[in-house]
């Protein structure tokens, strides 16, 4: 079975731009988390996803919005880019959001912002 | 608060060597412990992980950890470190709040071999 897949790999964008990232999850997996990482950092917690609901939020403002849909992919956008939103975003999948579950972590999409 | 700290942010060894990364975490019920590897420019692989029972846990590429309650510690051990092993190691605790269950990682420890 493929893994979790992320498009793009890479992106530059400039400040003040709006970026879309995508996420399709293992096949059965119905749960799917966000992640930042920014550079020397490990990752952090942005958002997570079942069954097309928002599950949980990090602290993050609301310029990060998310949305799942009905085949279990989901998006991240981000509005009104800064410098500081330069990161590796990850996304990860999972059957169920419980904690007995593990989660299974995509290659990432890499944003520089300008 | 919940939180997990590798407290070495470098290591080196020599091929060969014997390994250990350390993780200490912070969290009030059962933890749910990993270890994940990120190569450079890489997203995360699932070296090993503990949910419950035996403390000591195998992994793949040879990596174990043991899980010590009592120093709330879950240290990654490999007897042989080879080259492909240079990478960065993050530490992860699974944490349910509200309903809502996520990982919080370490800052990670980077890992390099010398031949």
């Amino acid at each position: 079975d493929a893994g979790v897949t992320q498009s793009p790999t890479h992106l530059i964008k400039t400040r003040g731009q709006h970026v879309t990232l995508r996420c399709s999850p293992i096949s059965g997996h119905k749960s799917v988390s966000w992640y930042q990482q920014v550079l020397g950092q490990g990752p952090q917690f942005i958002f997570q996803y079942y069954e097309k609901e928002e599950r949980g939020r990090g602290n993050f403002p609301d310029r990060f919005s998310a949305r799942q849909f009905p085949n279990y992919s989901s998006e991240l956008n981000v509005n009104a880019l800064l410098l500081g939103d330069s990161a590796l975003y990850l996304c990860a999948s999972s059957r169920t959001p419980i904690n007995q579950e593990t989660q299974y972590f995509g290659p990432g999409t890499r944003l520089l912002v300008l | 608060a919940q939180s997990v700290t590798q407290p070495d942010i470098h290591i080196t060894v020599s091929e060969g060597a014997s390994l250990e990364l350390r993780c200490n975490y912070s969290y009030g019920a059962t933890p749910y412990l990993f270890w994940y590897v990120q190569s450079p420019g890489q997203g995360l692989q699932l070296l090993l992980k503990y949910f419950s029972g035996d403390t000591l846990v195998q992994g793949i590429k040879g990596f174990e950890a043991e899980f010590k309650r009592s120093q709330s510690s879950f240290n990654l051990r490999k007897p042989s470190v080879h080259w492909s092993d240079a990478a960065e190691y993050f530490c992860a605790v699974g944490a349910d709040a509200s309903g809502t269950y996520k990982y919080i990682f370490g800052t990670g420890t980077r890992l390099k071999v010398l031949a």
